[in-house]
């Protein structure tokens, strides 16, 4: 069964700070991978898709990456402000002809002024 | 934009009773998903609809229905609800003919006693 990892499970930084989160899954097999933020109480903010045939994405200060080699899953924060305080979510597909996102249990971010 | 909107944002229900949890989105999406949300055990999926009257089991399914009537509605019926069911409830939707970004509704915070 197909099971997601996100390390650091919570950070801490001080404003300005470049940050990388990490996404492993068990079974390399991953075709398309999003990544969201959630702030407390609220639903998911998608923030990046990295479809089938692609290997990065970028918007902003963020950047998304992704290796199939190895199952995993970069999402790099430039510049941290404290605005991007939240948790941030990865999830994949499986196969070609799923919609099923399997998603990791989050990485905690507080950016502190 | 997208909108995706869920019916009620808290919710306290009794043991025994009915619940109806519904989400309505705005960009004629084909797809859409029931989730739940639970600390420590991530998002997982109860139910979705590629269509209407169109429906799958997901990962969850136990103690839930779904229905979808309408294109831009998809009701999670808790058919007796238990104090297990207490949980966040997030509905997301999603275009088709590829792999698309999920949208995710504000969510709906179940308390069942």
């Amino acid at each position: 069964k197909q099971e997601v990892t996100q390390i650091p499970a919570a950070l801490s930084v001080p404003e300005g700070e470049n940050l990388v989160l990490n996404c492993s899954f068990t079974d390399s097999a991953i075709y398309n991978l999003q990544w969201f933020r959630q702030d407390p109480g609220k639903g998911l903010t998608s923030l990046l898709l990295i479809q089938s045939s692609q290997r990065e994405q970028t918007s902003g200060r963020l950047n998304a990456s992704l290796d199939k080699s190895s199952g995993r899953s970069t999402l790099y924060i430039a510049a941290s402000q404290p605005g991007d305080s939240a948790t941030y979510l990865c999830a994949g597909t499986e196969s070609y002809n799923t919609d099923k996102l399997i998603f990791g249990t989050g990485t905690r971010l507080q950016v502190f002024p | 934009d997208v909108k995706v909107t869920q019916s009620s944002r808290y919710l306290v229900k009794r043991t025994g009773e009915k619940v109806f949890l519904e989400c309505v989105q705005d960009m004629d999406h084909e797809n859409m998903f029931w989730y739940r949300q639970d600390p420590g055990l991530g998002l997982r999926l109860i139910y979705f609809s590629y269509d209407v009257k169109m429906k799958e089991k997901g990962d969850i399914p136990e103690g839930y229905s779904v229905s979808r009537e309408k294109k831009e509605r998809f009701s999670l019926i808790l058919e007796s609800a238990s104090t297990n069911q207490t949980s966040m409830y997030l509905c997301a939707t999603q275009e088709t003919g590829g792999f698309y970004e999920q949208y995710f509704g504000p969510g709906t915070r179940l308390t069942v006693t």
